[in-house]
């Protein structure tokens, strides 16, 4: 079984752009969470996406968005963009979602804003 | 607020010396600890999933435990190929709380 795939892997900025990045996640399930990590702050918690609904979202700016697709495909979007926001951008998937069971982690994109 | 504490931050062991990872937490209403491993570059990779106090799991070297407020990875003769960040997880009512991680280095 394939696993958690995230396109692009690395992507680079600059500071006022926007940027949206791409999760397809294990055949079968429902869930996409999305998480940022930095070396300072660690794993966040962005948002989480079940059957095209955003479930639960994290504390962060409204700057950062994302959307599920019918296929549970998952895109997120963080637009005017800060220096702040270069991290290593992780999705996982679940069956059933946060709470419920597993999650499997992507490779990841590592965004980096000039 | 939810917290999870992971300690010690870095740890060094020779190959063959057992120890063990802490990860304390508080949290409201825990639906599930997580344990994941990651490496450079890459996403974390899931180990173990804990949902009560007193449950225990195994992996080869690793184990984990669950009390009421921690959870610990007993590493077991450790190889060169167990040098990672661990992460623990926690799962509450409002989200998914990591903590910092433990970078374990392995030397043979």
């Amino acid at each position: 079984k394939a696993g958690v795939t995230q396109t692009p892997r690395y992507l680079i900025k600059t500071r006022g752009q926007q940027v949206t990045l791409s999760c397809s996640p294990i055949s079968g399930h429902r869930s996409v969470s999305w998480y940022q990590q930095t070396p300072g702050q660690g794993l966040q918690f962005l948002f989480e996406y079940f059957s095209e609904t955003q479930r639960n979202k994290g504390n962060f700016p409204g700057r950062f968005s994302g959307r599920q697709f019918s296929n549970s495909r998952s895109e997120m979007n963080v637009s005017t963009l800060e220096l702040g926001d270069s991290a290593l951008y992780l999705c996982a998937s679940s069956l059933n979602g946060q709470g419920r069971d597993t999650q499997y982690f992507g490779p990841g994109t590592r965004l980096t804003v000039l | 607020e939810d917290q999870v504490t992971q300690s010690p931050e870095a740890l060094r062991l020779q190959e063959g010396e057992s120890s063990s990872l802490n990860c304390s937490y508080t949290v409201s209403g825990l639906r599930g600890l997580f344990w994941y491993r990651q490496d450079p570059g890459k996403g974390p990779e899931f180990l173990f999933t804990l949902y009560s106090a007193g449950e225990e799991k195994e992996k080869e070297r690793l184990k984990a435990t669950l009390t009421k407020k921690e959870s610990f990875l007993h590493i077991t003769a450790p190889k060169p190929e167990d040098s990672a960040t661990y992460l623990c997880a926690v799962d509450g009512l409002n989200d998914m709380r990591f903590g910092a991680g433990t970078r374990l280095t392995v030397k043979p």
